[in-house]
């Protein structure tokens, strides 16, 4: 089952934050964190395995709250480089990856 | 990081004609692979889970007929579109998890824009 994913987009300036949300209505074993290009494969960020679990990527971050099945991605001081579609990807107890519709990003000078 | 490496990158064929996408672990063993498929500006949708030495596994919805898949050694794995039809026209996706655990980052293949015309 999707996990949702919001907002569905978010246009930022350079230097500002953002957070974008992923939400499961079924018990997580992990949740994964991918950026997209356009026209490109998508690309691991993170990966946090259980609760309370907060990792940093560049200065991308995350949180993961078990109890309430939901991940938070942080962008914080935001770059050019950051635009993209961002896609959480929850995995329950059968191994498979299934991501949110994303969230698109789009970072202005 | 592990590479998964997809052929081709894009491809276009006739209606009723078949068309076959390779995925590859470079450097690892992938026990499993995961086929996706993505419309423009929409998430990926898991179609099938690719098992070396067996049969795969799909997602409800998905023809099996129509979308063959192949796991013939621990690093290809083959995605079939037999007899495309335009309203298979999409970018096709595979991916890797290295291990046989949970826990373990998923690795994309470049994707495949397949176009059918």
């Amino acid at each position: 089952q999707q996990p949702v994913q919001s907002p569905q987009a978010v246009i930022l300036r350079e230097g500002e934050d953002a957070v974008i949300n992923c939400s499961s209505s079924k018990a997580l074993y992990s949740v994964h964190w991918y950026r997209q290009k356009h026209g490109e494969a998508p690309v691991f960020l993170m990966i946090l395995l259980k609760g309370g679990e907060q990792k940093g990527h560049e200065k991308i971050s995350a949180s993961f709250n078990e109890k309430k099945q939901q991940s938070s991605l942080y962008l914080t001081a935001s770059q050019l480089s950051y635009s993209g579609t961002y896609f959480c990807g929850t995995e329950h107890n059968d191994y498979k990856l299934s991501f949110g519709a994303g969230t698109t990003v789009t970072v202005r000078a | 990081g592990a590479v998964v490496s997809q052929h081709p990158s894009r491809v276009i064929c006739k209606s009723g004609t078949s068309v076959k996408i390779e995925c590859r672990s470079l450097d690892f063993q992938a026990t499993t692979m995961f086929w996706y498929r993505q419309f423009p500006k929409q998430s990926l949708m898991l179609m099938a889970t690719s098992n070396e030495g067996s049969k795969a596994t799909y997602e409800q919805g998905v023809e099996k007929d129509k979308f063959l898949i192949n796991h013939a050694s621990l690093t290809l794995s083959t995605l079939t579109v037999t007899s495309a039809h335009p309203e298979d026209s999409s970018f096709y996706i595979c991916s890797a998890r290295e291990g046989q655990g949970f826990f373990t980052e998923a690795f994309f293949g470049q994707g495949t824009r397949l176009t059918v015309v």
